[in-house]
């Protein structure tokens, strides 16, 4: 069965270093989203992509970038790990077009110490 | 932001149909609404969507008022396993078809 797959799922890290999530998704998808998770602010928005090569800031994308080399990955990075992005990491993807559901991996927990 | 807005908590006995609100007055034509659950900390799960008319599947019923300015899903008979938050989300079509979400609707599974 085709899947949408994180990894790691759990990480901790320390203050200043890089960071790189892993997303891979096998439904051929063309969109793919991150989402961070905080308690009291739901899911929010960090980046999506609708393509290959294509990628654009969400809500929160400040200290996180994308880049989309193939259909099936959207690897989300934190060029320099702040406390602040102690969070829960979602990715999802979805085919083109506004009728259609979003599938949802099993989220990332990281730690940012 | 959200384009929605629903009640913080929910209660529901277990066997008993669970109706859950959404307000949406700002909806646009061509936005869908959406709803997805979060069980613990796992990822959301799709539920259901719709554009104009009332959808089922085998999950839950989504009830749209003609208006399209709030909406209902319909969980037929809750188990304790449909404890989780519950997503209502309206897809905005004019900035890039993104699902937003807001905080949800914690919906509790009495025995």
């Amino acid at each position: 069965d085709a899947e949408i797959t994180q990894s790691p799922r759990h990480k901790i890290t320390e203050t200043g270093r890089q960071v790189t999530l892993a997303c891979h998704q096998t439904w051929n998808h063309n969109n793919m989203f991150w989402y961070r998770q905080d308690l009291g602010h739901g899911l929010r928005l960090i980046h999506y992509s609708y393509g290959v090569q294509d990628t654009n800031k969400g809500e929160v994308s400040d200290g996180y970038s994308v880049s989309r080399s193939n259909t099936e990955d959207l690897p989300l990075t934190l060029e320099s790990a702040a406390s602040s992005q102690t969070s829960v990491y979602f990715c999802a993807s979805s085919e083109s077009g506004i009728g259609t559901e979003a599938f949802f991996g099993q989220g990332t927990r990281l730690t940012v110490v | 932001d959200a384009k929605t807005t629903q009640p913080p908590s929910m209660d529901c006995a277990e066997g008993r149909a669970a109706n859950l609100p959404c307000n949406h007055s700002t909806i646009s034509g061509n936005e869908y609404v959406y709803w997805y659950r979060q069980i613990h900390s796992q990822g959301p799960q799709y539920i259901i969507h719709g554009l104009k008319n009332n959808e089922t599947n085998e999950m839950a019923s989504l009830i749209i008022t003609e208006d399209r300015k709030s909406s209902t899903l319909i969980l037929p008979h809750a188990t304790l396993r449909d404890t989780a938050v519950y997503y209502c989300i309206v897809r905005v079509a004019n900035t890039g078809n993104q699902f937003y979400f807001g905080t949800g609707t914690s919906l509790t599974v009495i025995p």
